[in-house]
């Protein structure tokens, strides 16, 4: 049962361009909604991390914004250069449970 | 501050054999997750333990698979007789906190089974 649906499965992004990766939850209970980045042969690295009280957490070029009344939220990598192309996992999780998307695979062009 | 250690890194082995996979948390962290990732997909959480204690099992197969964090050492997957299906990449995470909030992977384990 597929509780974390992300899309889109991969982005080709120019450098220096926008990337936007979107997440969609279902269970209300999730408090907790991190982003992971994964170089191929490599595990995943916590990238950003909201909770649901707020709208918006910047770190450096990445933002997640969270819409809590649509159950969804998103990845945003300002100025992507080609070092940003990986493989991006959205999670949610609470005390008992994390549920991953499917990932989305980025390629920056230089 | 080291991360989260795996070993092996590779592991191939012939169907029906046993594989072990190993990983040390991060210093200080008392909590380990294991995550079983194929190729092209998400990580499918497997189980989550505590020093000498399984917390969430409900992921792993109730078959040949098994898992433990003693008091001493690494945490341990045990996967007997193994078979093709098993082939994929095993990552174990740690987190200072209870429950499945702020986990750090490791590297992974990549097993082969021929």
């Amino acid at each position: 049962q597929q509780q974390v649906k992300q899309s889109p499965q991969s982005l080709i992004v120019q450098k220096g361009g926008i990337s936007i990766i979107n997440c969609a939850y279902e269970n209300t209970a999730f408090d907790y909604f991190p982003w992971y980045q994964q170089f191929p042969g490599k595990g995943p690295a916590l990238l950003i991390a909201i909770r649901p009280d707020v709208s918006e957490k910047k770190e450096g070029r990445f933002t997640i914004s969270f819409n809590k009344s649509a159950k969804q939220f998103s990845l945003h990598i300002m100025d992507s250069q080609p070092g940003d192309s990986a493989t991006y996992f959205c999670a949610a999780s609470r005390v008992n449970d994390m549920r991953f998307g499917a990932g989305t695979r980025l390629t920056v062009k230089p | 501050n080291a991360g989260v250690m795996q070993n092996p890194r590779h592991l191939v082995r012939r169907r029906g054999q046993e594989a072990r996979l190993r990983c040390s948390p991060m210093k200080g962290h008392s909590h380990v997750y294991w995550y079983r990732q194929l190729p092209e997909e998400g990580l499918k959480f497997m189980v989550y333990l505590q020093k000498e204690n399984i917390i969430d099992e409900s992921g792993m197969p109730k078959e040949r698979f098994s898992a433990e964090f003693p008091k001493e050492g690494p945490s341990i997957l045990r996967i007997q007789q193994v078979v093709r299906g098993d082939s994929a990449a095993y990552f174990c995470a740690s987190s200072p906190r209870q429950g499945f909030y702020e986990q750090y992977f490791g590297p992974g384990t990549r097993l082969t089974v021929t």
